[in-house]
């Protein structure tokens, strides 16, 4: 049973401060890794995605992969209350070419004015 | 942008009714999704398309059906539905190994 796995939560963090949502997987075929954010009642909606070992930066927004641990991260800088919601992983199914993803369980963000 | 539309933000139907959940994306992919999301459970994988009247089983079919007569088109059929069928339903789409983009979701009550 190939797994994503998040720490739920809640992470709490002051405004300000750098969040860091971690998530490992099982299927060391993945070459395609995913970070969406969920406000409550809300889809998901992605705001990062990797493909290569190393860093990837969009604005505020840093994805880090390393393959050889299976390990995927979102780091958050000069975090705002607006970035309170839930993070969700997901991991490409290597052995399906269909754009089938694995979704982690979400960490829930909570940053405190 | 990509847009996904979901026919329904919020549906309640009766037990036993046959409910249809309709989803149109305006992009050309050839994949489409349909998950339910509940509370505690994250998203769960009902069914899946990777093109025209293509579909695949996800993580728990049972008592669901789909149909994709046309490419921009998914739709997912309670068959005769059931109350542990309330639930948020979300459907999503995706090119190729691209990332998938969701619906806004419908929120649906089975009273």
């Amino acid at each position: 049973q190939k797994e994503v796995e998040q720490n739920s939560g809640p992470l709490s963090v002051p405004e300000g401060a750098i969040a860091s949502l971690n998530c490992t997987y099982s299927d060391r075929g993945s070459q395609s890794f995913f970070w969406y954010r969920q406000y409550s009642g809300k889809s998901p909606e992605l705001i990062m995605f990797i493909y290569s070992n190393g860093d990837k930066e969009d604005g505020r927004f840093t994805a880090q992969l390393n393959k050889a641990s299976q390990y995927v991260s979102l780091l958050i800088r000069d975090s705002q209350p607006s970035d309170s919601a839930t993070y969700l992983c997901a991991v490409n199914e290597r052995s399906s070419n269909t754009g089938k993803l694995i979704f982690g369980q979400g960490t829930t963000l909570q940053v405190k004015p | 942008d990509v847009k996904v539309t979901q026919s329904s933000r919020y549906l309640v139907k009766r037990t036993g009714e046959k409910v249809f959940l309709e989803c149109v994306q305006d992009m050309d992919h050839e994949n489409m999704f349909w998950y339910r999301q509940d509370p505690g459970l994250g998203l769960r994988l009902i069914y899946f398309s990777y093109d025209v009247k293509m579909k695949e089983k996800g993580d728990i079919p049972e008592g669901y059906s789909v149909s994709r007569e046309k490419k921009e088109r998914f739709s997912l059929i309670l068959e005769s539905a059931s109350t542990n069928q309330t639930s948020m339903y979300l459907c999503a789409s995706s090119l190729s190994v691209q990332p998938q983009h969701f619906g806004d979701g419908t929120r649906l009550s089975i009273l």
